[in-house]
């Protein structure tokens, strides 16, 4: 059952370009969307969210555009970073979803020095 | 910044025993969760709490699985009759009352493998 789906479980990017995470979703209740950065041997960590009434959050170098239509949404980071180096997971709660947080599998970003 | 702590970072059961996971959770957070993790796989809700009751839970969070604020600070998930299926990295994690949607904070999980 996969409600939110990250396709690319790898990216690998130069330091300074931009990089881009992609998601799509399929649950039609879903309401809210988060990014969450994870380390090894840490727990995620909550990078940015996004309502479904809007279709771009901005904070610093993190962007997440959200296309309700296509039931896609993605997280841009820009310029990249070498401490940008983590898995990203996408993840949707959906209404009077009590905030059960629903989980992609993750993307892996690599920057690259 | 305020943390999620959970204890310990490492748990090892043998199959057929009852572990207890614990949390502290933010201090000024009302809504507590647990996610596990199974090696290789997503992260998985098992269980939200509020006000002293389970508001929701997934379909793996069955009569194995309880969750318990004994104190002002702490939050636990019981297994009991632990599987070796059960092995997996739990996760805690809390948010603040008011409006909806407050950001999950996670701990930085308990590794637990069954033996």
């Amino acid at each position: 059952d996969q409600q939110v789906k990250q396709n690319s479980p790898s990216l690998s990017v130069q330091e300074g370009r931009i990089s881009i995470l992609n998601c799509d979703y399929t649950n039609s209740m879903f309401d809210y969307f988060l990014w969450y950065k994870k380390y090894p041997a840490e727990g995620p960590t909550f990078l940015i969210s996004i309502s479904s009434i809007k279709d771009k959050n901005e904070d610093g170098r993190f962007t997440v555009f959200l296309n309700k239509s296509a039931k896609h949404l993605s997280l841009h980071i820009v310029p990249s970073q070498p401490g940008d180096s983590a898995v990203y997971f996408c993840a949707a709660i959906s209404r009077g979803g009590y905030q059960k947080v629903t989980f992609g599998t993750g993307t892996k970003l690599q920057v690259i020095p | 910044e305020p943390e999620v702590t959970q204890t310990p970072s490492h748990q090892v059961t043998q199959m057929g025993q009852e572990v207890i996971l614990r949390c502290v959770p933010i201090s000024n957070h009302l809504y507590f969760y647990w996610y596990r993790q199974i090696l290789g796989q997503k992260v998985e809700f098992l269980v939200s709490f509020y006000n002293n009751e389970i508001s929701e839970k997934s379909e793996i969070f069955d009569d194995q699985f309880s969750v318990e604020r004994p104190d002002g600070s702490n939050f636990t998930l019981k297994i009991r009759s632990t599987k070796l299926e059960d092995s997996a990295m739990y996760f805690c994690a809390s948010s603040e009352p008011g409006t909806s949607n407050q950001p999950q904070h996670f701990g930085d999980g308990t590794r637990l493998s069954i033996l």
